[in-house]
């Protein structure tokens, strides 16, 4: 497959261990926010998402934290598997009436899981 | 159920070449998305259409267009294809709703060349 952004962040992180990606945003009118896994040659792929009227959100092996006082989300994965090598996007979305889902991507960090 | 599916996978053009990339959803979902992907860049949304028989322009929608005369078809015209075009094209769809279940899946993508 391809990879996409050759010049993005890398986080390298022993299998494993626990990963914490993080993300800055700029729209303070957002109403949610979601992180994209991005496998090579694939397209981005839902992991989780949290309302802006939240703080936290947990699934599976991973959890979301929103800081709205400083526009800032992480995504933490619990014990990294291989098979979280990929690039992590988070994207925040604004529903515009008129206009359905306004999403507005950020620039992605790779993750790459030492075994 | 395919989910989202687009054509070509991939596609070297020359340039000033019409091209239609296809994408079809069998999700029913009202919203459908064109996004491109450059290295080291985020996604960037082209046009949408928030149901059958509209649509609208994203961020970057220059040299594109876009149709949607079912639910399920959003194809992507380029009508003179210019080497900056060259790019992985997303198609995306959501329901559109304003809630969580408006979060977009992806389909695989399209890699086009112009040369």
């Amino acid at each position: 497959g391809e990879s996409v952004g050759l010049h993005l962040p890398t986080l390298s992180v022993q299998e494993g261990d626990n990963s914490i990606i993080n993300c800055a945003y700029s729209n303070s009118a957002s109403d949610y926010f979601i992180w994209y896994k991005q496998e090579s040659g694939k397209g981005p792929q839902f992991i989780i998402d949290i309302r802006s009227n939240m703080d936290k959100r947990q699934g599976q092996r991973v959890t979301v934290l929103l800081n709205k006082t400083v526009k800032h989300l992480s995504l933490q994965i619990a014990a990294t598997q291989p098979g979280d090598s990929a690039v992590y996007f988070c994207a925040e979305n604004q529903v515009i009436k008129a206009a359905g889902n306004k999403l507005t991507f950020g620039g992605g960090t790779r993750v790459l899981v030492k075994p | 159920i395919a989910g989202i599916t687009q054509a070509p996978t991939s596609q070297i053009l020359a340039a000033g070449r019409r091209m239609t990339l296809r994408c079809t959803q069998d999700m029913r979902h009202n919203a459908m998305y064109w996004y491109r992907q450059d290295l080291g860049l985020g996604l960037r949304l082209i046009h949408y259409s928030n149901t059958a028989g509209t649509t609208g322009k994203g961020e970057v929608p220059d040299g594109y267009s876009v149709s949607r005369a079912n639910t399920d078809d959003f194809p992507l015209t380029l009508a003179s294809a210019v080497p900056s075009q060259t790019s992985v094209y997303f198609c995306a769809s959501s329901d559109v709703g304003g809630g969580t279940t408006d979060t977009q899946y992806f389909g695989p993508g399209t890699r086009l060349t112009v040369l």
